[in-house]
């Protein structure tokens, strides 16, 4: 099936700074991806949905300042986590959808934040 | 999309069939019931999918009842590999729609 590869897999930052997750397509374009958060023991929460060359379209409650999303190709989208602090320590997992409208996700990137 | 409800766990022996239970009874006629699975710590995997036809692939087989308000995931041959969290999650193929997930149900597969 499709690859959706996520780099890092996991980072440890301290508080107060911006990390970058990247997600890409590897074999196949990309026109939307999804970001998720996943807390301990419990379920994905969709954060946002990202269309290749426009504005991110952000879920109810979720910053769209602290959590910036940019979709500038059809194989990669980033979010970036401004400013990070504890409780943003989550396990942030992206989704990309192909031509045919199936949904292929990355292995997911751990994020602490001290 | 419509919601789904699953029991919150359940538990098999290894080499048996595991049949994981969903209700989706507000299912409309444009959406799939689709199954993902989460082993721990990593992104969700792609199991199967089907509208109203009963599906099989290498990994398991998929019951949707006639009127399509619930559906059976069947691992015909559970293993250790298998213990994880799975979805059950309707939506339209194809769309722009999202994937939400509920809770899924947490499969535990014991020797």
């Amino acid at each position: 099936g499709a690859v959706v590869s996520q780099h890092p897999s996991w980072v440890i930052c301290k508080s107060g700074t911006s990390v970058k997750i990247e997600c890409r397509s590897l074999d196949f374009q990309a026109t939307t991806m999804f970001w998720y958060r996943q807390f301990p023991k419990q379920s994905l929460m969709l954060m946002a949905t990202s269309n290749e060359g426009s504005k991110a379209t952000y879920e109810q409650g979720v910053e769209k300042d602290k959590f910036l999303i940019n979709h500038a190709s059809l194989t990669l989208s980033t979010l970036t986590v401004t400013s990070a602090h504890p409780e943003d320590s989550s396990f942030y997992i992206c989704s990309a959808r192909d031509r045919n409208g199936e949904l292929f996700f990355g292995e997911g990137s751990r994020l602490t934040v001290l | 999309d419509a919601k789904t409800t699953q029991p919150p766990s359940m538990d098999c022996a290894e080499g048996r069939a595991a049949n994981l239970p969903c209700n989706h009874s507000t299912i409309s006629g444009n959406e799939y019931v689709y199954w993902y699975r989460q082993i721990h710590s990593q992104g969700p995997q792609y199991i199967i999918h089907g509208l109203k036809n009963n599906e099989t692939n290498e990994m398991a087989s998929l019951i949707i009842t006639e009127d399509r308000k619930s559906s059976t995931l069947i691992l015909p041959h559970a293993t250790l590999r298998d213990t994880a969290v799975y979805y059950c999650i309707v939506r339209v193929h194809g769309a722009n729609s999202k994937l939400t997930f509920g809770k899924g149900i947490t499969l535990s597969v014991r020797p």
